[in-house]
């Protein structure tokens, strides 16, 4: 166990919806970084936050978005749901620094 | 194109069999990270490196960095069926990025008896 949480674990919806993926970090960990996991482009680095901040974006697209809450649980955001979203998410947590990225289970997103 | 390159893709050896999984970057190394993961489940930390020349070993998996070459190894020595899984490599390929990471596509062990 990571110490990373997150809910749901599993997610099945229709295009078009809009669903929201919740991560609660590491005790004292102040980065948040969210990934997306799917076959064809493997895991991908969607955005971070530090502290309540976004600090790095990578390829999140305009109809994702995430936030950071004073209580460094985050929240990921995803709209107008296409197929092609279906894929595992994850969140990771870690302390100041470059070391380790602890990540939570996932939540498999299922887009009908 | 992908920025970090594993190889071999997938890989079935025999239980206490030596195997290495390589992963190439196209791009500066600002540190390589290598986890395991179970089909379907999180990603569990092995071994992070981050000076040229580094090794560092857990139980029976080393892994080594080459900075000039861009380039890392895990080798497993002895392999057993608990050593099946994904293997991905992560790397800082941009220093102003904060810490997130860039993965390879990953490669498939599995071990047989």
């Amino acid at each position: 166990d990571s110490g990373v949480t997150q809910t749901p674990k599993h997610l099945i919806t229709a295009t078009g919806q809009r669903v929201t993926l919740r991560c609660s970090p590491r005790s004292g960990d102040l980065s948040v970084y969210w990934y997306q996991q799917s076959l064809d482009q493997g895991l991908q680095f969607l955005i971070q936050y530090y502290n309540g901040e976004e600090r790095a974006k990578g390829n999140i697209l305009e109809r994702f978005s995430a936030q950071q809450f004073p209580d460094l649980h985050s929240e990921l955001n995803l709209s107008s749901l296409e197929l092609g979203d279906s894929a595992l998410y994850f969140c990771a947590s870690s302390p100041p620094g470059p070391g380790e990225q602890f990540f939570g289970p996932g939540t498999r997103l299922t887009v009908l | 194109s992908q920025e970090l390159e594993q190889s071999p893709q997938s890989l079935i050896v025999q239980e206490g069999k030596n195997l290495t999984i390589n992963c190439t970057s196209s791009k500066t190394l600002y540190g390589l990270y290598w986890y395991k993961q179970k089909y379907g489940e999180g990603l569990i930390f092995l071994m992070m490196l981050q000076k040229g020349g580094e090794e560092k070993s857990h139980e029976k998996i080393t892994a080594k960095l080459d900075e000039k070459k861009q380039q890392s190894s895990l080798h497993i020595t002895a392999s057993q069926p608990s050593h099946a899984g994904i293997y991905l490599c992560g790397a800082r390929t941009n220093s102003n990025s904060g810490y997130a990471l860039n993965f390879g596509k990953g490669t498939s062990l599995l071990v047989t008896p």
